[in-house]
């Protein structure tokens, strides 16, 4: 049984471009969010997709949106970036609100 | 006031000892009760978690969910060098489709 899966596991862009980080959800999972953690910080909650809608934001600009595909996987993109959006990227899927599974993350460097 | 707060250490204790980790939060709706660890720049790995009031044992760890004084604890027996990483402490509602993260505690544990 896959676990979450995350693509690519590092990205090195320059400030005003755009970043597309992917993920597939854990087997049998049909909710994933997304989250932005910075060096020696927790996870700060992007947004959350079910059923290909988002259903939760955080307080992150509209610079961040994202996409659910119908096979649960999911896309975050990032337009405009900035040097501070230099962050580890993480995707989480979940099926209750028990609990949720993390991949091992995009590692997103902008100079 | 944060959601959800974490002494963020470094916490330093040697081979063997018992180590308690810990977290406080603010809404009394939380009813989901998670511990990860993260190794320093991969994913966070889901450790344990719990519903509502009580304990959970597994192997050398045990979760204690207080929910009258809004605390949670992880604590660790027979601690060894491989427990070294930084442990979130996260929590949810069924109502909110969105976990709530504390900050990490990182721990070191000395040969």
């Amino acid at each position: 049984d896959a676990g979450v899966t995350q693509s690519p596991t590092h990205l090195i862009k320059t400030r005003g471009q755009q970043v597309t980080l992917r993920c597939s959800p854990k087997s049998g999972h049909d909710t994933v969010s997304w989250y932005q953690q910075a060096l020696g910080q927790g996870p700060q909650f992007i947004f959350q997709y079910y059923e290909e809608e988002e259903r939760q934001r955080g307080n992150f600009p509209d610079r961040f949106s994202g996409h659910q595909f119908p096979n649960y996987s999911s896309e975050l993109n990032v337009n405009a970036l900035l040097l501070g959006d230099s962050a580890l990227y993480l995707c989480a899927s979940s099926l209750k609100a028990d609990t949720q599974y993390f991949g091992p993350g995009t590692r997103l460097t902008v100079l | 006031q944060k959601e959800v707060e974490q002494d963020p250490g470094p916490l330093s204790v040697p081979e063997g000892a018992i180590v308690s980790l810990n977290c406080t939060y603010s809404n009394s709706a939380f009813q989901y009760f998670m511990w990860y660890r993260q190794y320093s720049r991969k994913g966070p790995e889901l450790l344990m978690y719990t519903y509502s009031s009580g304990n959970k044992e597994d192997g050398r760890f045990t979760a204690q969910v207080d929910k009258s004084s809004k605390y949670i604890s992880l604590f660790i027996r027979d601690s060894q060098p491989s427990d070294s990483a930084t442990y979130l402490c996260a929590m949810n509602s069924a109502d909110f489709n969105k976990f709530y993260f504390g900050s990490g505690t990182k721990l070191n544990v000395k040969p």
